[in-house]
């Protein structure tokens, strides 16, 4: 039973260009989603995250959008850079005393120079 | 700066051998997961562990077990490794009242 499904798989832009990756989750009680970013290599790490009270985060280039009645949220990189490529994982949790993460199956990015 | 080490980057064991993979955090926090991470499959809760000696199965624990003697140490144990079990193991710990984990580098795990 997939929670958080994640989509593209993988995805190729052109340095500059707008990549986003989109999920979309079952379970209501959700009420935590972040985006984790994996280097070759390396553990995934947080990038950015958000709460269901509010439609859009920005940090930096990255920015989530989130719609709650539809159960989707996504992510954009503005003016996407090569040392953006990595892997990204959407995820989401629920408060209380376990909060696991339930992961999406992940986006290799890559951005061509 | 916070951090999670596992004991091996690569490991190559032999079908049936019990395998111990070890993570340690330096952070004191009270909560700890093994996941495994697949392609196309993100990553899979183990098991995880919310206090010392305290531990819950996670989506896949069939065929693991777990070990949390201290709080620091998180011990992900395979009694007889398969060749399903070849993967990617990531460790991570996160303090109580938050949402954030932080990852190990991982083990690349090999069962020949």
């Amino acid at each position: 039973q997939q929670q958080v499904k994640q989509s593209p798989q993988s995805l190729i832009v052109q340095k500059g260009g707008i990549p986003i990756i989109n999920c979309a989750y079952e379970n209501t009680a959700f009420d935590y989603f972040p985006w984790y970013q994996q280097f070759p290599g390396k553990g995934p790490a947080l990038l950015i995250a958000i709460r269901p009270d509010v439609s859009e985060k920005k940090e930096g280039r990255f920015t989530i959008s989130f719609n709650k009645s539809a159960k989707q949220f996504s992510l954009h990189i503005m003016d996407s850079q090569p040392g953006d490529s990595a892997t990204y994982f959407c995820a989401a949790s629920k408060s209380g005393s376990a909060r696991q993460l339930t992961f999406g199956s992940g986006t290799q990015l890559t951005v061509l120079p | 700066d916070v951090k999670v080490t596992q004991s091996s980057r690569y490991l190559v064991k032999r079908t049936g051998e019990k395998v111990f993979l070890e993570c340690v955090q330096d952070m004191d926090h009270e909560n700890m997961f093994w996941y495994r991470q697949d392609p196309g499959l993100g990553l899979r809760l183990i098991y995880f562990s919310y206090d010392v000696k305290m531990k819950e199965k996670g989506d896949i624990p069939e065929g693991y077990s777990v070990s949390r003697e201290k709080k620091e140490r998180f011990s992900l144990i395979l009694e007889s490794a398969s060749t399903n079990q070849t993967s990617m193991y990531l460790c991570a710990s996160r303090a109580s009242g938050t949402h954030e984990q932080y990852f190990g580098p991982g083990t690349r795990l090999t069962v020949t």
